[in-house]
């Protein structure tokens, strides 16, 4: 089975402030990976499909960089709407999740 | 509107058994992939199962392999996930998705809640 690990499981910022999270495949994925935004009692909301294609509607502060085994999320000027956990999804085969990172107000 | 509507939740005990269920409507649900995830409280998000349109192919998270069984009616625009075997570890919010022949999901219902206690 793959294996998704997501770096840091929690992150303090501020409005403003430039994240980044990271996500490592045990295999090689080519770009079968994605990225959700998920706040408390919803479902999770598609970002980033393809490992670098902003899905429509999503701000464009949103980008995803990475192919094989190493990806990365950054949001380029955190915004306070973007204080949620982050997850990192493998569609490879069947899927993985990350652990999720919770990004925080500082 | 696409719409994924989950049903079957509640408290059961442990070893006891419970059938979800997940109504599609709004697109050709025959076409499409089907998923069970699971969230358990507080925690991250598991992937549970997935069935393929066809019913051709079906896998399971090794969690639940053997204790869980998914399934779908393409005529009633259903998928069903029954759960035998339940654990205290099985206690979450399930969500259906919805994949598409990439395998990436298209859309999610709003969940469900599960409880296994005594």
């Amino acid at each position: 089975d793959i294996q998704m690990t997501q770096s840091p499981s929690t992150l303090s910022a501020s409005v403003g402030d430039r994240v980044t999270i990271t996500c490592r495949a045990s295999q090689r994925i080519s770009s079968w990976l994605a990225w959700y935004q998920q706040k408390p009692g919803k479902a999770p909301k598609l970002l980033i499909s393809k490992a670098s294609t902003l899905e429509s509607g999503v701000p464009s502060r949103f980008s995803g960089s990475g192919s094989g085994t190493d990806f990365t999320l950054t949001i380029s000027s955190l915004q306070p709407d973007d204080f949620a956990t982050y997850y990192c999804q493998q569609y490879n085969t069947y899927w993985t999740f990350g652990q999720g990172t919770k990004v925080e107000i500082k | 509107e696409v719409q994924l509507v989950e049903s079957g939740g509640g408290l059961v005990k442990p070893g006891g058994s419970l059938r979800l269920s997940c109504a599609a409507s709004g697109f050709s649900f025959n076409s499409y992939n089907m998923n069970w995830v699971r969230q358990a409280p507080g925690k991250g998000l598991e992937w549970v199962s997935f069935i393929t349109y066809s019913r051709s192919y079906i896998y399971y998270a090794d969690s639940v392999k053997g204790r869980f069984t998914i399934s779908r009616d393409n005529a009633k625009n259903s998928l069903y996930l029954q759960m035998d075997s339940l654990r205290a570890e099985d206690t979450a919010v399930y969500y259906c998705a919805s994949s598409d022949s990439t395998n990436l999901v298209d859309n999610w219902g709003q969940g469900v809640l599960v409880t296994v206690s005594s």
